[in-house]
């Protein structure tokens, strides 16, 4: 099992608010991604970091913003949540050299009412 | 073209079928290449990395085809416990150095 967390798994909202989605791996990798997917869609990349203080946009554009201050960690923050955010968050991580699978945390499933 | 294409499916077949799933990857110089499973409102799970010469895990067959640009998957005696959404994924050139690239996702339902 890979050892990556994410934090809420469920989310309800109101309009307006700010909310940050945590994640966190124990693996040490460098390379840390947050996608977004809509039920029965496929996987948008939105942000990528290959390391402290490296961010990245991704394919996706999206609203949200990201930091990686540590290794560890790689929260999403949206500063006003709207209904059109609505969807599942999934973070990943792998490392850069070797083996290059991606691992995914279990995902926050956000709905902004 | 996009870079990774897969059959979106569904794949209806009876338990005990065997299934073939195809992809394609646009760019030749691509690779790692990966086959994850998805089950409904899961994330995405590593099922087995392709090789070269192939590869097989048990019910489960990889194979790679350089020269045409092309991954398979074929699933033996399926069950049900196979219904989920099968994603293609590559890695481009650079390989460790740059992001996967993953498919849409072929879609698997077994039937009792």
């Amino acid at each position: 099992e890979a050892d990556i967390y994410q934090t809420p798994r469920y989310l309800v909202i109101g309009t307006g608010k700010k909310i940050t989605l945590e994640c966190s791996q124990t693996m040490g990798h460098d390379k840390m991604y947050w996608y977004q997917q809509d039920p029965g869609m496929e996987l948008h990349l939105i942000h990528y970091s290959y390391g402290v203080n490296s961010t990245e946009k991704g394919d996706l554009s999206s609203e949200s913003t990201v930091s990686r201050i540590r290794t560890e960690h790689f929260p999403l923050t949206l500063e006003s949540a709207r209904p059109s955010h609505t969807s599942q968050y999934l973070c990943a991580s792998r490392t850069t050299s070797g083996r290059v699978e991606q691992y995914f945390g279990p995902g926050t499933r956000l709905t902004v009412t | 073209r996009k870079e990774v294409e897969q059959d979106p499916g569904p794949f209806n077949v009876p338990e005990g079928a065997t299934v073939a799933f195809n992809c394609t990857y646009s760019n030749s110089a691509s690779q790692s290449f990966f086959w994850y499973r998805q089950d409904c409102r899961k994330e995405p799970k590593l099922l087995m990395s392709v090789y070269s010469s192939g590869n097989e895990d048990g019910r489960f067959t990889a194979q790679l085809n350089r020269a045409s640009q092309y991954i398979s998957l074929l699933i033996r005696d399926s069950k049900l416990s196979d219904s989920a959404t099968y994603l293609c994924v590559v890695t481009p050139p650079g390989g460790s150095q740059g992001n996967l690239i993953f498919g849409k996702g072929t879609k698997l339902s077994v039937k009792p």
